[in-house]
């Protein structure tokens, strides 16, 4: 099974919303990732999480805020987002933070900040 | 400089005919990992096929095959007996094995081809 889930589908947000995007996998991988991705374009790393320590920021402004409550649970905390940040945000893991580990993506969230 | 390069960002192809798309990557880690990802229109980044520097095959999957030409540094990817289903945006992706290097583990990917697949 190589299933990440993540919630909701889609969210629509105000630029003072305070709002989070989870991502949730069953397959014992100690490395969780988000992504950023913009139409027509590659996805863009953001975080990594590598046994539940933050090993990666990619300058990421700090209104995105991750969070890795457990090695299976990887939550994205949204606040004062601009128009610019919507975005499909995709959420990925692998067994391990190794050049050979093969990453498996969720469905991503849309988000659409107005 | 570009890590990985896709030249056609459209292809055409017909249903049940076989086609490449291509990739060639750049780096001096003698140690790495090709991929390729698909992407429908709804969003979801799927794995199709892994291809390590050290192989000495060709990987294949089911319909996908990867042309791996170590050489060249590149590594396409052929669909064959093409279905209307396989419409979507694929990448190509390489993560670096080298520890020591900055861009250790992470993924890159290039610009993506759209394939469209006409009945």
């Amino acid at each position: 099974d190589t299933e990440v889930t993540q919630t909701p589908k889609h969210l629509v947000m105000g630029m003072t919303n305070k709002k989070s995007l989870k991502c949730e996998q069953h397959m014992g991988h100690r490395a969780m990732y988000w992504y950023k991705q913009k139409a027509k374009k590659p996805p863009e790393l953001m975080f990594v999480y590598s046994y539940e320590k933050l090993s990666i920021n990619e300058s990421v402004p700090s209104r995105f805020s991750p969070e890795c409550p457990n090695s299976s649970l990887l939550n994205l905390h949204l606040h004062a987002l601009q128009p610019e940040d919507s975005a499909l945000y995709l959420c990925a893991s692998s067994q391990d933070y190794r050049g050979e580990e093969t990453q498996y993506f969720g469905p991503g969230t849309r988000l659409l900040v107005l | 400089a570009q890590k990985i390069t896709q030249t056609q960002p459209g292809m055409f192809v017909q249903e049940k005919e076989a086609v490449t798309l291509d990739c060639t990557y750049d780096t001096s880690d003698p140690s790495y990992g090709l991929f390729w990802y698909k992407q429908p229109s709804s969003g979801e980044m799927i794995f199709l096929i892994y291809q390590g520097s050290y192989d000495q095959q060709n990987a294949t999957e089911g319909r996908y095959s990867l042309n791996f030409q170590k050489a060249r540094k590149s590594a396409n990817l052929v669909i064959s007996a093409s279905q209307l289903g396989d419409s979507a945006m694929y990448f190509c992706a390489m993560r670096e094995g080298n520890a020591g290097g900055t861009s250790y583990g992470k993924l890159t990917f290039g610009q993506g081809t759209i394939l469209t697949v006409h009945p």
